[in-house]
């Protein structure tokens, strides 16, 4: 079951912060990010284990609710090279794994 | 080291055609997936391959197959294109060996149009 992402578009200075939703119908697994800017190939961002965990990289991190079956991306601090189209992935207790539709963020100075 | 490699990167075809889109990669990972994106609806999964000599559907296989040629090479064919069949292809890699999902590195896509 794909998941849902929200928003679908954001519109941040420089410096703000922002957050990216997904969720599931389904019981999960893990959940991946990926980005992806304009042209180009998504790129690997983190992945969340069931266990409620929470991982982060600089000014980028993610939570995962387990009972929920969502999972947030939050971004501090933005910058212009986080402009982009994030995906979430669900992979589900039964192995099968979606992306999300995306959200498209960008960065204005 | 190259990665995940795709080929073309562009390509036009006229409804009924044929052709097979390549990947390689030099990661020695064992599962490889190709994907299609379309504007709006994400990345879907057309076919993917836990290991050398297995393949699988995904959730869009219709018209296409694919061939696990080697542990490196994981090719997609469209026997008789359609222009339903426009969009951006993606061919990944992970190390994973299907249970549970890994990370996964994506080539650089191929821009298919159907005319």
């Amino acid at each position: 079951q794909q998941p849902v992402q929200s928003p679908q578009a954001v519109i941040l200075r420089e410096g703000e912060d922002a957050v990216i939703n997904c969720s599931s119908s389904k019981a999960l697994y893990s959940v991946h990010w990926y980005r992806q800017k304009h042209g180009e190939a998504p790129v690997f961002l983190m992945i969340l284990l069931k266990g409620g965990e929470q991982k982060g990289h600089e000014k980028i991190s993610a939570s995962f609710n387990e009972k929920k079956q969502q999972s947030s991306l939050y971004l501090t601090a933005s910058q212009l090279s986080y402009s982009g189209t994030y995906f979430c992935g669900t992979e589900e207790t039964g192995n099968q794994f979606y992306f999300g539709t995306g959200t498209s963020l960008t960065v204005i100075p | 080291n190259a990665g995940v490699t795709q080929t073309p990167k562009f390509q036009v075809l006229k409804t009924g055609q044929s052709m097979t889109l390549q990947c390689a990669q030099d990661m020695n990972h064992n599962s490889m997936y190709w994907y299609r994106q379309d504007p709006g609806m994400g990345l879907r999964l057309i076919y993917y391959s836990a290991s050398e000599g297995t393949t699988d559907k995904g959730e869009v296989p219709n018209g296409y197959n694919v061939s696990r040629l080697n542990k490196r090479e994981f090719s997609l064919r469209l026997e008789s294109a359609a222009p339903s069949q426009t969009s951006v292809y993606f061919c990944a890699s992970s190390a994973g060996t299907g249970v549970r999902r890994t990370e996964a590195f994506f080539g650089q896509g191929t821009r298919l149009t159907v005319v």
